[in-house]
């Protein structure tokens, strides 16, 4: 069976950096993009961005840029979000989406929460 | 950057058919993908390529589109269909996805 099995919750403080970890399992890796969305409190869905697996090209919404890294590691079939200079409105439970030829996100971990509080 | 448009919530009485519409400029001429989040849960698709369901999702949800409005159905409405809805395209222009602001559908 396909999973997406991400890192547990996390709190931080402002101002410090966050790494979510995203590992599959059931499918072959490096076959697909692995992108990340994520939602705040009581708010929807909102994406960041994403990875190809394959080659380790990222792309990221403009919002987001300069403060997500994303990358791999192939040999463990896990992909990683790396958000940095949190501020209190990147509270959120952070997602990472498996994405198919149609442009759908199939498959989704169980979600990250991130809290950042001081 | 693109902008897809849900209405808040919808409420339907159980047994009874619920639409959700997504709009957009010109969405019909986007492949719109629909997701099911229940509290406290991942989403979960349950349309791809504006009609398509995946496997293991009910009949009785489907999908249309067209001009500036993507709808999902929800026939013969049960009480584990109350859930977030959420639209999502591709946006070829930015090579950003697009995720629409939800809709709360509500069984009565």
């Amino acid at each position: 069976q396909v999973h997406l099995v991400q890192s547990g919750a996390e709190v931080k403080t402002p101002g410090a950096s966050v790494k979510v970890a995203c590992k599959a399992s059931g499918y072959t890796f490096t076959g697909y993009y692995m992108h990340w969305v994520r939602q705040a409190p009581g708010l929807g869905l909102e994406w960041m961005g994403w990875m190809n697996v394959n080659s380790g090209g990222t792309k990221c919404e403009q919002k987001f840029q300069g403060r997500v890294t994303m990358t791999r590691d192939t040999s463990i079939s896990t992909s990683y979000m790396e958000l940095s200079r949190l501020r209190y409105d990147d509270t959120a439970v952070y997602y990472c989406a498996r994405l198919t030829g149609d442009r759908a996100f199939d498959i989704w971990g169980q979600g990250t929460m991130v809290s950042v509080s001081s | 950057s693109y902008v897809l448009t849900q209405p808040p919530s919808v409420s339907v009485a159980p047994g009874q058919t619920a639409r959700v519409t997504c709009g957009g400029n010109n969405i019909g001429s986007e492949s719109v993908n629909w997701y099911q989040q229940k509290p406290g849960q991942a989403p979960v698709l349950v349309v791809y390529d504006d009609t398509n369901r995946p496997s293991g999702i009910p009949e009785r949800f489907s999908g249309s589109n067209s001009g500036n409005t993507a709808t999902l159905t929800i026939s013969r409405v049960e009480a584990g269909d109350e859930a977030d809805y959420y639209c999502q395209v591709w946006d070829s222009s930015s090579d950003y996805y697009v995720f629409g602001t939800g809709t709360k559908v509500t069984v009565l």
